[in-house]
This record gives C-alpha cells, structure tokens and sequence, in this order.
C-alpha cells in the first residue's frame, strides 16, 4: 500500500467545472509535488511545496491552481480545463535535505476532459 | 537544461539478465534514480546513485559514470511481473526535484 494517498482516483469534468484533486501523506515529508502523465509519457513535473510553500511553478497555466493548506495535504484546483489536459495527475512527497531525497509517488488521479 | 536518453523498449525472456542504460545532459547533477512503473499505477522506487559504481540490492543493480553522464539497470533472474516501465531519473541540486525520462518498457516473455 502507498503511503501517499490521492483522491479522487478517476475523475470526469466538463470544460466548465470546477473540480479538486486531493493528496495526502503522513511519513512527515516536508517536499511535495504534483507531476502530470499523459499515456506512454513520463511524469512531468508542475509543481513543488517546501514547507508548505510553493518554491516552483513550471510554466503551468493558470487553470490549474495549488494549494497546500499543512504539511500533510496537498490540492491542486481545476478550472475551465480543456481536453488536451486529461492525464494521470501523481502526486509525491520527499523529504528535502535527506541523503536521497526519494519520491514516493501515490496511485495518481485519472483525469478526463470532456 | 536536462537531456535523458533510454531506450523506448526491450524484450527479454523469463529468467534471463538484461540492462536498460540510460544517458543524460545535465547542469547541477545530484543524483540518478531508476523508478519502475506498471500500466495504470505509480512509479514505484528502485534504485539512487549519486557516486560512481554499482549499487546492488537483490536482482536489481544500478551503475553510475558521473563523467560519461551514463547509467544502468541491471535486471536478474527475470520474471514476469518485472514487464513493466522503467524509468531513469536525475535529481536537480534543489528542491530534490526529478526530471524523468522517456521510459524504457520492458517486455519479459516466458
């Protein structure tokens, strides 16, 4: 079983909902993530949190919103998305400063586009 | 910028040994992961080397050459359940944020 849990695990919205998709993990990670997967790609990374602050953006656009409300959530809003942003949405967290610095990845959010 | 090269795809038979190698271009190295993926589901974690040589752990080792910028993953005693998507990872020196690339999936046949 993971340790970072996502919901929900498959989600389907208009180009005019407003949705959320939702993360958790308690290893006390202080570094968490969100990486978008389109199929037969690999993770691209959208955004970073470092004690709850957000410390990098990608260049994702403005429809696609963070938040980190503590250190063991992590939401990223959606709104007015189009259908070319359906994908596997990971989340991941790590602990910044430790010797790896491993990801643990959740099952990620399936997301359909209509 | 980063640059990581793999393969697209390898076959392999059950119970054989193959290696999945991976080159990349970087600024700021701070480590190699290798992350093994199966269809629908999360990478999972399998290997880290930020110094050259060869790390072993079980049927699965990893080999790092910082200056030829080159990595592999070596897969033994193959099995089915090892069809799967494997993929190569450097670090950035911040932020312990990974670039990925293109994955390399593997197909064990009996």
């Amino acid at each position: 079983d993971t340790e970072v849990t996502q919901t929900p695990k498959h989600l389907v919205m208009g180009m005019t909902n407003k949705k959320s998709l939702k993360c958790e993990q308690h290893m006390g990670h202080r570094a968490m993530y969100w990486y978008k997967q389109k199929a037969k790609k690999p993770p691209e990374l959208m955004f970073v949190y470092s004690y709850e602050k957000l410390s990098i953006n990608e260049s994702v656009p403005s429809r696609f919103s963070p938040e980190c409300p503590n250190s063991s959530l992590l939401n990223l809003h959606l709104h007015a998305l189009q259908p070319e942003d359906s994908a596997l949405y990971l989340c991941a967290s790590s602990q910044p400063r430790h010797n790896t610095g491993e990801l643990f990845f959740g099952e990620g959010s399936r997301l359909t586009v209509l | 910028g980063q640059n990581i090269d793999q393969p697209t795809e390898m076959t392999a038979t059950e119970g054989a040994i193959v290696q999945i190698n991976c080159t990349y271009q970087t600024s700021g190295f701070n480590g190699l992961f290798w992350y093994q993926q199966h269809a629908g589901e999360a990478p999972t974690f399998l290997s880290y080397n930020v110094l050259d040589g060869l790390e072993e752990k079980g049927r699965f080792s990893s080999f790092l050459s910082r200056s030829k910028g080159y990595s592999y993953l070596l897969l033994k005693e193959l099995q089915m359940k090892d069809s799967a998507s494997y993929l190569c990872a450097v670090k950035r020196e911040r932020y312990s944020t990974l670039t990925f690339g293109k994955g390399t999936m593997l197909l064990v046949s009996p």
